[in-house]
């Protein structure tokens, strides 16, 4: 089945700077990435997702990039605010398969 | 509803009683998931069923839990003789297909004595 894994598991950036998260995928049939957010106590939520026939995807001040060949994707966060400070789960799925968390990424932004 | 609704949002049980988690997914939605969520943890896969097919179960950490979906619907998750080790945040999500938005219910907060 899927593995995921995603790094770091923390990250402390100041206001404004970029922050970036990491993930590696296992199977080469998985085609979907989407990226959840979860606050302090809620449930989490999705913030940006793309599929395995584009490479990078931008929504204001979030990025996604996609590696297929090298089985990686990336969350991108440039001018970063404190209410970024979440922790971030990519995940991974394909046609067959079921929706694979990575471990998370405690991200702090710091004034 | 709009949402993934789920019920109880809180229960509290005493070790070694029965539990019953309810979800009411998104109308529509094929495919639902449950996750357990321990505090400061990531999201621990549980189970995954979509449409008509045999449910992933893989995940499940023994034979006390079990879940069921009825009519494509409604899940529970069932957790037989409780153990301590079971209190966590139970996650239901539901999504129109494996490659499309899973939206995540509020959570049930399971707390074993």
């Amino acid at each position: 089945g899927e593995n995921v894994e995603q790094h770091p598991s923390t990250l402390s950036v100041q206001e404004g700077d970029s922050a970036v998260i990491k993930c590696t995928y296992s199977d080469s049939a998985s085609n979907y990435f989407p990226w959840y957010k979860q606050e302090l106590g809620k449930r989490p939520q999705l913030i940006i997702d793309i599929r395995s026939n584009v490479g990078e995807k931008k929504d204001q001040r979030i990025a996604v990039t996609l590696n297929k060949t090298a089985k990686h994707f990336s969350l991108h966060i440039t001018e970063t605010q404190p209410e970024d400070s979440a922790v971030y789960f990519c995940a991974a799925t394909g046609t067959a398969s079921k929706l694979t968390f990575g471990t998370g990424t405690r991200l702090q932004v710091t004034l | 509803g709009a949402g993934v609704s789920q019920s109880p949002s809180n229960k509290v049980t005493e070790k070694g009683k029965d539990v019953e988690l309810r979800c009411d997914p998104i109308s529509g939605h094929t495919a639902l998931y449950w996750y357990r969520q321990s505090l400061g943890q990531g999201l621990e896969f549980l189970i995954y069923f979509q449409g008509n097919s045999a449910p992933d179960k893989s995940g499940l950490p023994s034979d006390r839990f079990s879940a069921e979906r009825t009519g494509g619907s409604v899940s529970t998750l069932t957790i037989q003789r409780t153990q301590q080790e079971d209190s966590a945040v139970y996650l239901c999500a539901s999504s129109l297909s494996q490659r499309s938005e899973a939206f995540f219910g509020q959570g049930t907060r399971l707390t074993v004595v």
